[in-house]
């Protein structure tokens, strides 16, 4: 009955490697996010898609590339991993972009890199 | 750019009200949520305000006024369970939410 899951909960990995983290919703959202979550608690976007495609793409490095399936998925893959990535990493859902839509978020990664 | 301000840092008594500030500037501005986030959890919505003025939501409200760039979020009848971060975010273009860097909010008996 989880609104936003995220799996895995925990990554913890070594510099270099190259990692994916899942998002799936089932709220009928057209709308999925990715945020960034770093030490000093600061949450900042990362990428947004609506309906499968890209609509907002933040000044994030291009290691870093989202796949959307389909509506109710928005996965993260994440290349050459380096020791800053270490941070939570939130996928939200909204009903839309149109007008103030409230955005839904999952429980997080935590990801470790070593 | 986008910049949005609030305190780091609050501690209140049990019982009491505590009001935690937000100020804002960005470029194109939609509307101003508020978000809880206790500590190792996901941020959960708590309300948002388009138009000036309050909107009260039980022990919570929240107030904005757009031509001074100011929200507060104004927490009643304080409870243990509050303990958390408050996060302010301006909503931008496409949904876009700029957050702050959150208020830490501790709740003392």
């Amino acid at each position: 009955d989880t609104a936003v899951s995220q799996t895995p909960k925990y990554l913890v990995t070594q510099m270099g490697n190259d990692k994916s983290i899942k998002c799936e919703q089932n709220l009928g959202h057209d709308t999925m996010y990715w945020y960034k979550q770093d030490s000093k608690k600061f949450l900042k976007i990362m990428f947004s898609y609506n309906n499968k495609e890209l609509i907002i793409n933040e000044t994030v490095p291009n290691r870093f590339s989202p796949k959307s399936p389909d509506k109710a998925h928005l996965n993260l893959h994440i290349n050459s991993l380096e020791l800053g990535d270490s941070a939570v990493y939130f996928c939200a859902s909204s009903k839309g972009t149109s007008g103030i839509e409230t955005q839904y978020f999952g429980p997080g990664t935590r990801l470790l890199v070593l | 750019g986008q910049n949005i301000d609030q305190p780091t840092e609050m501690t209140a008594t049990e019982g009491a009200i505590v009001q935690i500030n937000c100020t804002y500037q960005t470029s194109g501005f939609n509307g101003l949520f508020w978000y809880q986030q206790h500590a190792g959890e996901a941020p959960t919505f708590l309300s948002y305000n388009v138009l000036d003025g309050l909107e009260e939501k039980g022990r919570f409200s929240s107030f904005l006024s757009r031509s001074k760039g100011y929200s507060y979020l104004l927490l009643k009848e304080l409870q243990m369970k509050d303990s958390a971060s408050y996060l302010c975010a301006a909503q931008t273009g496409a949904n876009n939410l700029f957050f702050g860097t959150g208020t830490r909010l501790t709740v003392i008996p």
